[in-house]
């Protein structure tokens, strides 16, 4: 079964600096897709960026980027130029063929951005 | 097209109570998803049907729970003689059949079970 792990409860930056978010899977398959999902405070679920297992260029999305590692299993996220509006719970997650693209989430990172 | 809508935002219920919330998926999207989340954790995963056949349900989905998608369309979920540990956000989401986009969530269902 694949499990996604995000060891950081919570995380903090300052307003126009750097933050990257860890994020951990396992599983035996070797096509895959991984996402970021951002969720604001009782506000909705988007999408922030998506991986594809067989690309080796990591996704970039604006501000997001992503460094996937696939031998590692490690899939984190890099936010440049942190803003007030960044502000979230993020999940790290992955999905394949199997299953329906079902996805599974990790527990999430809450960030924290500093005026 | 106004996204993935669900309804009610919000619902209290006594234990025991019978309750039905209804997604209303992106017109154009072949499945549809249901997703719980408790305070502080991420989904987890309940249901999913593409178009109206309901494809797969996770071992969290006890016989208290059901899930429709009449007609491929809107999608039910409903909770029978709901307990205080049903309390949670009820999330639905939908994506294309074909392709791996990631999902379109809905804003979610609230549900405080008193």
């Amino acid at each position: 079964a694949q499990t996604v792990t995000q060891s950081q409860p919570e995380m903090s930056v300052q307003e126009a600096e750097t933050v990257t978010l860890s994020c951990t899977y396992d599983t035996s398959e070797s096509d895959y897709y991984l996402f970021w999902y951002k969720q604001p405070p009782s506000r909705q679920m988007i999408l922030v960026i998506r991986q594809e297992a067989y690309k080796q260029q990591n996704a970039t999305e604006n501000r997001f980027s992503v460094n996937f590692q696939k031998a590692a299993k490690s899939f984190s996220l890099k936010i440049s130029d942190s803003q007030l509006g960044d502000a979230a719970m993020y999940f790290c997650a992955f999905s394949n063929y199997t299953g329906g693209f079902k996805t599974i989430f990790g527990a999430g990172t809450r960030l924290f951005v500093k005026a | 097209d106004t996204g993935v809508s669900q309804d009610p935002r919000h619902k209290i219920t006594k234990r025991g109570q019978n309750v039905t919330f209804r997604c209303d998926p992106i017109s154009e999207h072949n499945r549809l998803y249901w997703y719980r989340q408790t305070l502080g954790q991420g989904p987890e995963f309940l249901t999913y049907f593409q178009n109206e056949a309901q494809l797969e349900k996770s071992r969290l989905l006890s016989d208290r729970f059901s899930a429709e998608r009449p007609k491929g369309s809107f999608s039910t979920l409903e909770i029978q003689r709901t307990e205080q540990g049903d309390s949670a956000m009820y999330l639905c989401a939908s994506s294309p059949a074909q392709s791996l986009y990631g999902y379109t969530f809905g804003s979610g269902t609230r549900l405080t079970v008193v």
